[in-house]
């Protein structure tokens, strides 16, 4: 059975750079697309981007600037960096695993999670 | 982007009943459309995607329908185990958008 976890900090401060890591399990990251999604408190589900095993990449166009997703297949990880972070950042951060094939979605696997607050 | 309009937004109904939740997109994306479960603490489940094909595992009573820009997510006999907040979720291009939710609940 597939199963991701997140992790990384659960607090950062204004400004610096979000990191976490999604750890896969139970299967190979291989030949998939794996996808960062967020949702702030009271607020929809927001795509974040995407990175196949082979390490190309798709962002959502209101983060691009800011956000870097990166493969680690020898380790079965996948990483998010979102920097010059604010309030506006504050959000439930999954990790998510496309269906083979597809790259948008729909994601047959999730992890469960990691709440993230920007504060000082 | 295009967007997914979800209703309701919240719903309360008796076990046995049929529960419908519709999803409405701003421009026609065909049936790249998913349904997906999230219960409180929990992993989000994937039950429908290609807008009527049920993940492997679901039950039976879940279903879905529609092309274009409408879509139903139908419970044909609601249980209590499916409480929950329901998302519907488009995937035909970048980037990817998601329903606001429907969060269900037993009366």
């Amino acid at each position: 059975q597939v199963q991701l976890r997140e992790s990384g900090p659960g607090l950062v401060k204004p400004s610096e750079t979000l990191s976490l890591t999604c750890f896969v399990s139970g299967g190979s990251i291989a030949n998939y697309y794996w996808s960062w999604i967020r949702q702030p408190p009271g607020k929809e589900l927001e795509w974040i981007g995407f990175i196949y095993s082979s390490g190309s990449t798709e962002y959502n166009p209101s983060l691009k600037s800011r956000v870097t997703i990166s493969v680690d297949t020898s380790k079965n990880q996948f990483s998010l960096k979102l920097s010059s972070v604010t309030a506006a950042d504050t959000a439930m951060y999954y990790c998510a695993r496309g269906k083979r094939g597809y790259s948008h979605g729909p994601f047959d696997y999730w992890g469960q999670g990691t709440l993230v607050t920007v504060s000082s | 982007d295009i967007q997914m309009t979800q209703s309701p937004s919240s719903l309360s109904a008796s076990v046995g009943d049929r529960v419908t939740i519709t999803c409405r997109a701003s421009q026609a994306i065909t049936d790249y459309l998913a349904w997906f479960q999230q219960k409180p603490g929990k992993v989000p489940k994937l039950l429908i995607f290609a807008a009527s094909t049920l993940q492997s595992g679901v039950p039976s009573r879940f279903s879905g329908s529609g092309s274009g820009t409408d879509f139903t997510l139908t419970i044909s006999s609601l249980q209590p185990e499916d409480v929950a907040i329901y998302y519907c979720h488009r995937y035909d291009s970048g980037p990817p958008t998601f329903g606001g939710g429907t969060k269900v609940e037993i009366k």
